[in-house]
């Protein structure tokens, strides 16, 4: 089975600009993570999606970030205007939750984001 | 409010040295925490190293081995003897497995770990 795919890689956007991130679950996953990772703040997350409903859209997040699930295997995570404080790598993991049990995070490699 | 704290980095251990990564945690609104740890090791993604998710037991996975303890609030990461192939960034997380938080994580800052051959 294929991991959490991530594209792009890496992205370098103007400040100002909107930039769109994907991810693709891992099929079957019904839990999907969005994370931004920094050197200083560490990993913080951005939207949790349950189902495909949003469960969680990251507080202090919200303002220029949009995380949407469009189907079971697809999610895109907008920022819009981009700043240079937005510069990050951002994270996507799936997880099959059952029932109430804990269920393991897959964690896909990751979009570098560069704001100049 | 709910976070994890961890050693800081970078840690440096000889090969067969032993190591111990402290994590403490702090569950003000979490009912039930579950302890994880996650490990990135060179050029490849997250990945779950072990978990614990009742207080007083030990996870154990590849050597590393973890104690939930609830007294002291604590799940340090600790192997005998380390590898140079563990060489890698370790994560300490906080989970809730109640209600609409089930499946959030807290993780900690991180720990980069070099072992010298």
């Amino acid at each position: 089975d294929a991991g959490v795919t991530q594209t792009p890689r890496h992205e370098v956007a103007e400040k100002g600009q909107t930039i769109i991130l994907k991810c693709e679950p891992v099929s079957g996953h019904n839990d999907l993570f969005w994370y931004r990772q920094t050197k200083i703040q560490g990993l913080e997350l951005l939207s949790y999606f349950r189902s495909k409903s949003l469960m969680e859209d990251g507080g202090a997040f919200k303002d220029r970030f949009k995380a949407e699930m469009l189907n079971s295997s697809f999610s895109t995570l907008k920022i819009q205007p981009t700043e240079p404080k937005d510069s990050a790598v951002y994270l996507c993991a799936s997880s099959l939750r059952l029932g109430v049990n804990y269920a393991e995070q897959f964690f896909g490699p990751g979009t570098r984001l560069t704001v100049l | 409010g709910d976070s994890v704290t961890q050693t800081e980095g970078p840690v440096t251990v000889s090969e067969s040295e032993s190591l111990i990564i402290n994590c403490t945690y702090s569950a003000t609104s979490i009912a039930y925490p579950n302890l994880f740890w996650y490990v990135r090791y060179p050029g490849e993604g997250l990945q779950l190293l072990l978990k614990v998710i009742t207080a007083g037991q030990k996870g154990s996975s590849r050597g590393f081995e973890a104690t939930y303890n609830k007294e002291t609030t604590s799940f340090h990461l600790q192997k005998a003897s380390v590898q140079e192939s563990d060489s890698a960034v370790y994560y300490c997380a906080l989970g809730d497995r109640r209600g609409s938080a089930l499946g959030r994580l807290h993780f900690g800052a991180g720990t980069q770990l070099i072992v010298i051959p």
